[in-house]
């Protein structure tokens, strides 16, 4: 069965200080897609990334970078930089192919407050 | 463009009470999908409808159902409101079914249940 692990429940850093989310995934397809999540406090997910299985090339976006690795099965999110405006529950989710689940499913989140 | 709505914003039930929570997806979005996110935890999948029809369902019980109509705007109903249905319920709607659509999330209805 298909589960996305979060063991990080919060983090909490000073403005400016890098940090890495974690994010170990299960399951037994082999075409599936990862995505990464941000729920500010007023509650809308936003759409971070997407990737798919056959793709292990990591990917940079400003201050944000993606580490995908097969091997393993983890999709670490990094955040150079950090800013205030970081402070959010990110999340990690999971959907795949070859058994047509086109669900989501969710990783428990992790809280990240970036102080100032 | 406007982005996924939900409505209504809030809401407050009282156990064994239904409850219907509406959905407009992105124009030109096909597939509405229904999740529930109980505090501290991930969102967790109820439905997925395409085209007005079911194409997905959640590990949730019966009194869950929901609706998709001619416009693509979706509905979910609970009935005999339990304590434990307090949640948010996001409504995300994509292009349609392929696995790698992108799905755009709403703001969520954020049910209590007293």
């Amino acid at each position: 069965a298909q589960k996305v692990t979060q063991a990080q429940t919060e983090i909490s850093v000073v403005e400016k200080e890098d940090v890495t989310l974690d994010c170990v995934y299960e399951t037994r397809d082999t075409t599936y897609y990862l995505f990464w999540y941000k729920q500010p406090p007023s509650g809308e997910l936003v759409f971070l990334i997407r990737r798919n299985s056959f793709d292990e090339q990591n990917e940079i976006s400003g201050r944000y970078s993606w580490n995908f690795q097969k091997s393993t099965s983890s999709f670490n999110f990094t955040i150079t930089a950090s800013q205030v405006v970081d402070s959010a529950v990110y999340f990690c989710a999971l959907s795949e192919a070859d058994t047509g689940r086109r669900a989501l499913t969710f990783g428990s989140g992790t809280r990240l407050q970036v102080q100032p | 463009d406007a982005g996924v709505t939900q409505s209504p914003t809030h809401l407050i039930k009282t156990r064994g009470q239904h409850v219907t929570l509406r959905c407009s997806p992105i124009s030109g979005h096909k597939s509405v999908s229904w999740y529930q996110q109980v505090l501290g935890q991930g969102p967790q999948f109820i439905f997925q409808y395409y085209e007005k029809e079911e194409r997905g369902r959640g590990n949730f019980p019966d009194r869950f159902s929901a609706r998709q109509f001619p416009n693509y705007s979706s509905e979910l109903n609970v009935n005999a409101l339990l304590l434990g249905d307090s949640a948010l319920y996001l409504c995300a709607s994509s292009r349609g079914l392929a696995t790698h659509n992108e799905q755009f999330f709403g703001p969520g209805t954020r049910l209590t249940v007293l």
